[in-house]
């Protein structure tokens, strides 16, 4: 059973737009989201991750918005550059284990 | 400060083949969790060590093992290769034995023919 189901596949934004990932999970017993970025030939780093006590956590131009009674949950990435051309990885859990969705690819044009 | 460093970066191994992959975490790190992520799949965990123990094990089946040393490096085996092992196997430490602050390494790229 899938734990956290990840869309788009693929995003493709201008340069200066908004990226919008998304994410959605079942078991509420998670208390843990995070995302990750992963670059061709890396491994994953971690971005920014979010508690379910909180609705919106921003660093930089990176935003996690949080909506526990829909268990959803999203990845903004404002003024998008090209730089930010990656894969984007959500995952939940909690303390011990960290479950990963299926990864968003995302092109920034110039 | 090193990150984590993985070795080797790749290999060809052939069916019904043995394959040890090695993993040294960030220094002080004593978590160390193995990860395989197959081509456009997310990382799926296998096994998290901390302290020498066995702390966590994902749905691998017993051909996949692994230990962690007492310099907190690990080690990942992987006994009678199969095709479906073509994978990224990603490394990641953290200093306590939570998942949740992880830092990856490279990867080693395993492919099985």
């Amino acid at each position: 059973q899938q734990q956290v189901k990840q869309s788009p596949q693929s995003l493709i934004v201008q340069k200066g737009g908004i990226s919008i990932i998304n994410c959605a999970y079942e078991n509420t017993a998670f208390d843990y989201f995070p995302w990750y970025q992963q670059f061709p030939g890396k491994g994953p780093a971690l971005l920014i991750a979010i508690r379910p006590d909180v609705s919106e956590k921003k660093e930089g131009r990176f935003t996690i918005s949080f909506n526990k009674s829909a268990k959803q949950f999203s990845l903004h990435i404002m003024d998008s550059q090209p730089g930010d051309s990656a894969t984007y990885f959500c995952a939940v859990g909690g303390y011990q284990k960290v479950t990963f969705g299926t990864g968003t690819k995302l092109q920034v044009i110039p | 400060d090193a990150g984590v460093t993985q070795s080797p970066t790749h290999l060809i191994k052939t069916r019904g083949q043995h394959v040890t992959l090695r993993c040294s975490p960030i220094s002080g790190h004593k978590s160390v969790s193995w990860y395989q992520q197959v081509l456009g799949q997310g990382p799926q965990f296998i096994f998290q060590y901390y302290e020498k123990e066995e702390r966590g094990r994902g749905n691998f089946p017993d051909r996949f093992s692994a230990r962690q040393f007492p310099n907190y490096s690990s080690e990942l085996n992987v006994n009678a290769l199969l095709l479906g092992d073509s994978a990224l196997y990603l490394c990641a430490s953290s200093f306590g034995d939570s998942q949740e602050t992880q830092y990856f390494g490279p990867g080693t790229r395993l492919l099985v023919l």
